[in-house]
């Protein structure tokens, strides 16, 4: 079956620019999460889905960070106002489980956004 | 707050031997999970292996295995009869079990591993 799918797989955006990442979780899972992972660290949490309920956003580093996942299936990630210091992998993964446990999570390949 | 912490940036293996990637973690609670990511290049990060901290014997799938030490909070990843396809970056991660958890992972820096034909 189809797994997480993210698009653009690349962005390269100028300074100030809005940017949208979207992602397309495994069909039926409940929960997702987004991580931003910067060049040569691990990834780093940024928010939590169960299903539409957007039940964690510590993570996101500014008000400048926005999740929505309106109808508890796809999400999108907004930059607003981008800055240099927010290129990094922008990874999405999704869960069956609406709680962690040892359920895997599984990723999308990433979108890679470069700011200049 | 939890921590990982991988002390090796890079590891190298010969094919056909067996290496060990450290991963050691700082947390105060007693019930957690752990777990082992890879990620190819430029290809997306899969599951490994899982250990439930609750389990003393150790996790094993295949080639994989880990070395699961609760009191000094190390876990450590085998891989043995390593294959070209096991270069990587290897991950290291924690995950809360307490009930107000939401289930992030958490996430050492990671351990890029070659295999040397």
């Amino acid at each position: 079956g189809a797994g997480v799918s993210q698009s653009p797989r690349y962005k390269v955006a100028k300074r100030g620019q809005d940017v949208a990442l979207r992602c397309d979780p495994i069909s039926g899972h409940v929960s997702l999460f987004w991580y931003q992972q910067a060049l040569g660290q691990g990834p780093e949490f940024l928010t939590y889905f169960q299903n539409e309920a957007q039940l964690d956003k510590s993570g996101l580093p500014s008000d400048r960070f926005f999740a929505e996942r309106p109808e508890g299936s796809v999400s999108t990630l907004k930059i607003q106002r981008t800055q240099q210091e927010d290129s990094a992998v922008y990874l999405c993964a999704s869960s069956t489980t609406p709680y962690g446990g040892s359920h895997e999570q599984f990723f999308g390949p990433g979108t890679r956004l470069t700011v200049l | 707050a939890q921590t990982v912490t991988q002390s090796q940036p890079e590891m190298s293996v010969q094919e056909a031997e067996t290496v060990t990637l450290s991963c050691t973690y700082d947390t105060s609670e007693s019930d957690y999970y752990l777990f082992w990511y890879k990620q190819p290049p430029s290809r997306q990060m899969i599951l490994v292996i899982r250990q439930e901290a609750y389990k003393q014997q150790n996790a094993t799938e295949n080639r994989f295995s880990v070395n699961f030490q609760k009191a000094a909070k190390s876990f450590s990843l085998k891989i043995s009869d390593s294959q070209l396809g096991d270069a990587a970056m290897y991950f290291c991660a924690y995950r809360s079990a307490s009930r107000g958890s939401q289930g992030n992972l958490i996430f050492g820096k990671g351990t890029k591993l070659s295999v040397k034909p």
